[in-house]
This record gives C-alpha cells, sequence and structure tokens, in this order.
C-alpha cells in the first residue's frame, strides 16, 4: 500500500489559516470517511487532534477542522498560532483492513 | 487512565528478529472497545503502521511487513508483543504501541483506526 500523499512543509503567519492537504486513492481516503489527523512535536509522540474526517477528541481546539472530498483529506488550522508548529500526519481505514499513513507535513509558524 | 509503556532491546544485529513488548496500565486490552497497535518512524522521517491486534486475538498487518511480523497479546500481564523477522538496517526505528480507538459504521460495523493513546515509543537500531 502506498501512503497518503501530503505536502512536505506549509507555513503561514501568526493569525492566518493554513490547510493541509492529504490525497489517497479509491482504496483508502475514496473508500470511506475513516480519516483521522495527528500532531507531533519533536521528540514527542504524534497526538490525535480529529478523527472521524472532522470531529475533535475533547481537549482540542476548535481552531483545527478537518473535512473531506473524494480521495482528498483536509486539515485547516484558523488563527495560526507559535505552539501550533509541528508535523502533521494524515491517516485512512483501507480496504484491506489496514491503515495507512501520509508522508507528513511540517508546519512552520512565520 | 490508560497509559502505554513500549520496552526491548535497543540494537539488534542484522538477520535477527526484534522482540518489543508494549505494557499496558490503568485499562485491560482484552476490553473490546479497542484495538492495539504498533507503529513505527525512522528518525527524521514519517509514521508507518505495523499492523494491530483486537481484544480477541485477531490480527491484521501491513501488507509490506505482512511476512515478517506477528503481534500478540498476553492478557494475564496486560502486555502486546511484537516480532519482527530478518530484520535490516531499513527496520531502524523508534516504534510506537498504541491504542486504537473505533467508530460505528453502516449495520452497526466498527471500524478501529484512530489512535487515541500512544507510549512514548522506544528506538531499535539494526546494526552489526
Amino acid at each position: 500500500q502506498s501512503a497518503l500523499t501530503q505536502p512536505a512543509s506549509v507555513s503561514g503567519s501568526p493569525g492566518q489559516p493554513i490547510t493541509i492537504s492529504c490525497t489517497g486513492t479509491s482504496s483508502d481516503l475514496g473508500a470511506y470517511d475513516y480519516v483521522a489527523w495527528y500532531q507531533q512535536y519533536p521528540g514527542n509522540a504524534p497526538k490525535l487532534i480529529i478523527y472521524d474526517v472532522r470531529n475533535r477528541p475533547s481537549g482540542i481546539s476548535n481552531r483545527f477542522s478537518g473535512s473531506k472530498f473524494g480521495n482528498k483529506a483536509s486539515l485547516t488550522i484558523d488563527g495560526l498560532q507559535a505552539e501550533d508548529e509541528a508535523n502533521y500526519y494524515c491517516s485512512s481505514y483501507t480496504t484491506s483492513l489496514s491503515l495507512v499513513f501520509g508522508g507528513g507535513t511540517r508546519l512552520t509558524v512565520l | 487512565q490508560v497509559q502505554l509503556r513500549e520496552s526491548g532491546p535497543g540494537l539488534v544485529w542484522p538477520s535477527q528478529t526484534l522482540s518489543l513488548t508494549c505494557s499496558v496500565s490503568g485499562g485491560s486490552i482484552t476490553r473490546d472497545s479497542y484495538y492495539w497497535t504498533w507503529i513505527r518512524q525512522p528518525a527524521g522521517k514519517g509514521l508507518e503502521w505495523i499492523g494491530r491486534i483486537s481484544s480477541s486475538g485477531n490480527t491484521d498487518y501491513n501488507p509490506s511487513l505482512q511476512s515478517r511480523v506477528t503481534i500478540s497479546a498476553d492478557s494475564s500481564r496486560n502486555q502486546l508483543s511484537l516480532r519482527l523477522t530478518s530484520v535490516t538496517a531499513a527496520d531502524t526505528a523508534l516504534y510506537y504501541c498504541a491504542r486504537v480507538d473505533r467508530t460505528e459504521g453502516y449495520w452497526g460495523k466498527f471500524y478501529y483506526y484512530y489512535m487515541d493513546v500512544w507510549g512514548k515509543g522506544t528506538t531499535v537500531t539494526v546494526s552489526s
């Protein structure tokens, strides 16, 4: 199975919104609405920030939102803050009963 | 509060078998609301899903690793295990275990796919 495709890096200024895309195939993103996003700071384990395309776990800021259309999912962060600078990974359930991650996106807050 | 802790040898010889343990505290691995999974991350690179095990012991694996990987569970010790055979330098990575939560889909079927609790990870280096 191939990894989902994410941009290697995105950047934005404080207060601005940014969007990270995640592109898959008909065997993963196109087959299910079972998409999750994780935030990972260097040296730390990943942290779940979005599941079921757009749901946020308890304690996650409503500045984080998710969406999906066809084979492409997106993570949007509104009102960018310095603390949002991290790596972000998308993940999807697949038709082969497996999970697949995106390659990761490094977010830089300018 | 569920906590996970990975452990195992930090160094493995090429062609040998990598064996790791994940100790779970604060919750039973036999609770059917969750699955358990192993994920790895080479230094400076992205996440790779290795496989998962259900509360009843059913397993699913990454097709690219399926011939070399075994995930098992010991309910008496509340532990998960990972075995990866015939390792090479490409298996050098930080290995995480995590709890997998579920979503109810159509017709009452559950999909276990998002990781809501993670361990801190353990680094494994494959080298002679």
